[in-house]
């Protein structure tokens, strides 16, 4: 089945830790997107990505960062730079920007800072 | 200045008791407005797509409408699998084409 796969479920980050969070899709959509979601807050964007070895800034960028290697693959990066990380962070892909059918969204991880 | 407001907040509802969602938007331009359904600690799934003003969209019990500033879901004699946490986003036309998602209204269905 196709489908987006963000792993882990849960993370824990002790402080001034680096994490990467993983998502990887095998929909062959094009763009990529990450979100983080905050209790009473709509979803806020991260990074995104429409193209291979291409990404862009989202409204709340800062301490995050990308890479986009491969079409399957945007793993996200959680820095020690971030101050407030503990949230639940959402990876979605879309055929493109103009996608009809919104994002497909994976399972999301789960991030405490112990 | 929010982009995306949904209401209520929180919704209870018994089993086959009818009811609306609301989602209101202010948007230079829409180029579309997107229903989601998002249960406890799982990832929002897609629902509908409207365009423009007067447009209506059904899967089952759930029933979407478009007007110039809002949305509005519709859930005709709701049961209990239905209960989740329901997101509205709309896709805003211009540079950037952004994205702007609501808080969500949190719809519990009880027996």
């Amino acid at each position: 089945d196709g489908g987006i796969t963000q792993s882990p479920k849960y993370l824990f980050r002790k402080e001034g830790q680096n994490v990467t969070l993983s998502c990887e899709q095998n929909l062959n959509h094009d763009a990529m997107y990450w979100y983080r979601q905050d209790p009473g807050q709509g979803l806020r964007l991260i990074y995104y990505s429409q193209i291979v070895n291409d990404f862009q800034k989202g409204d709340i960028a800062e301490g995050y960062s990308v890479s986009r290697e491969k079409k399957e693959s945007f793993p996200l990066t959680v820095t020690s730079a971030q101050k407030n990380p503990t949230a639940f962070y959402l990876c979605a892909s879309s055929t493109g920007f103009w996608s009809n059918y919104g994002y497909t969204f994976g399972s999301g991880t789960r991030l405490t800072v112990v | 200045e929010d982009q995306v407001t949904q209401s209520p907040e929180a919704l209870r509802l018994q089993e086959g008791e009818s009811s609306s969602l609301n989602c209101s938007y202010t948007v230079s331009g829409l180029r579309g407005l997107f229903w989601y359904r998002q249960d406890p600690g799982k990832g929002p799934e897609f629902l509908f797509t409207l365009y423009s003003a007067g447009e209506e969209k059904e899967k089952e019990r759930l029933k979407a409408t478009l007007t110039k500033k809002e949305s509005f879901l519709h859930i005709t004699a709701p049961k209990p699998e239905d209960s989740a946490t329901y997101l509205c986003a709309v896709q805003e036309l211009g540079p950037g084409n952004q994205f702007y998602f609501g808080t969500g209204t949190s719809l519990t269905v009880i027996p």
